[in-house]
Parts: C-alpha cells; sequence; structure tokens
C-alpha cells in the first residue's frame, strides 16, 4: 500500500482480475477521502471519494472501503482493464483542514 | 468546459531566472491551488486560494510566491529558480476549500 517512501508500490493483475489498491492514512481527525488516477503525462483524476460516516462506497467498477479503526482505505477495480494501467493514490481531508494531504501513489499495471 | 488549464507544458530555466506558471478555470470554482510532485512523493501543496483575493500558504511555500487574479486565474511566480525546484507542478481548482480537486495536466519544470 501507500507510505510516505522512496520508491512507488507497484501492482501488476491480469487483464479482467480484481485488483486492490491500499492506502494507509495517518490523521485520525481526518473524515474525506478520495482516491485518484493519474496516468503517464497527465494530471490526477478523481474516482470516488467516500466520507467517514461511511465504510463503503460504490461506483463503476470501482469500491473504496473505510476502515477507521486502522486508518486504512482501500480502492477496489472490478474487472481490471489495460486502460486502468496508472498510478492510483489516495488523498485525506480533516473538517476542520485546509489542506488534502495525498498518498505517494501506487502504480496499477493491467497485463492483457 | 476546458476545465483546469495550465501554461506552459514544459520549461527550461538556468538557475536565477524567474517565470510565471499560469493557470485558468472555467468551472466557476472559489478555491484554487498549486502543487508539486516529485518522484516517490506525493503531491505537496505550495500555496493555495481559498477565494477571489486571499492566498494563504501550504507545506512547501519557499521560493514561491502567487497571484489570484481573478475568480478564474491564479498564478504561481518563482523569483529565482533553484534546482531543487526541478518538478511537475499542479494547478487544480475545487468548489471549496474541502471539497474534490479538479486537477490540470501539469507543467514539468527543469532547472539548470
Amino acid at each position: 500500500g501507500e507510505s510516505v517512501g522512496l520508491h512507488l508500490p507497484t501492482l501488476s493483475v491480469q487483464e479482467g482480475d480484481n485488483s486492490i489498491i491500499n492506502c494507509a492514512y495517518s490523521n485520525s481527525a481526518s473524515d474525506y477521502f478520495i482516491w485518484y488516477k493519474q496516468e503517464s503525462g497527465k494530471g490526477p483524476q478523481f474516482i470516488i471519494d467516500i466520507r467517514s460516516n461511511m465504510d463503503k462506497r460504490q461506483g463503476q467498477r470501482v469500491t473504496v472501503l473505510l476502515n477507521k479503526t486502522v486508518k486504512h482505505l482501500s480502492l477496489q477495480i472490478a474487472a481490471t482493464q489495460p486502460g486502468d494501467s496508472a498510478v492510483y493514490f489516495c488523498a485525506e481531508n480533516t473538517n476542520t483542514g485546509n489542506q488534502f494531504y495525498f498518498g505517494t501513489g501506487t502504480s496499477l499495471t493491467v497485463i492483457p | 468546459n476546458a476545465g483546469v488549464t495550465q501554461t506552459p507544458k514544459f520549461q527550461v530555466l538556468k538557475t536565477g531566472q524567474s517565470m510565471t506558471l499560469q493557470c485558468a478555470q472555467d468551472m466557476n470554482h472559489n478555491s484554487m491551488y498549486w502543487y508539486r510532485q516529485d518522484p516517490g512523493m506525493g503531491l505537496r501543496l505550495i500555496y493555495y486560494s481559498a477565494s477571489e483575493g486571499t492566498t494563504d500558504k501550504g507545506e512547501v511555500p519557499n521560493g514561491y510566491n502567487v497571484s489570484r487574479l481573478n475568480k478564474r486565474e491564479f498564478s504561481l511566480r518563482l523569483e529565482s529558480a533553484a534546482p531543487s525546484q526541478t518538478s511537475v507542478y499542479f494547478c487544480a481548482s475545487s468548489p471549496s476549500q474541502s471539497l474534490t480537486q479538479y486537477f490540470g495536466p501539469g507543467t514539468r519544470l527543469l532547472v539548470l
């Protein structure tokens, strides 16, 4: 999963399989979380968000799970496609804060 | 709608030179942000503007200045570029401070 580190975690999956990308966040006061997708040479793109009063939220082919007890967030991508190959990272925000804090990202490679 | 646009896409500077990175959004968002993205690290906030006429420092403001010219435009200035400022710079906007941010395509800056 993501962490503040020197290298980017990587995940390789076969096309059609499900992908799970993990993120450990740092601030127990964070109450809003976003997953972003960043393709090579492009800006981050919003995928899905979740507030701390929820533990699961589903979108189109994506599901975000939030475990506040262990400060862990995950992004599940169903039936992964080659177009899903990108860097994925989470961002956290506190209700009283004025900044989002971004993780370092996980690089997902989909093998055709 | 073009969303968030940034100019230039790529720039090479010599140490000590100055330049301004331009950002504009056409989504009528109140808040705008400047981030830098370095290899192995998450996006780090340089400056943000919660609304027209206001600007505040983020996590890494040293060596930068910003101007919120109007509601649409938010520029980032490097007065005396240093090699440590070699990075990819992203501008983002959001309806308010704590909501989803929409990113531009980025400016790749190389300082020699």
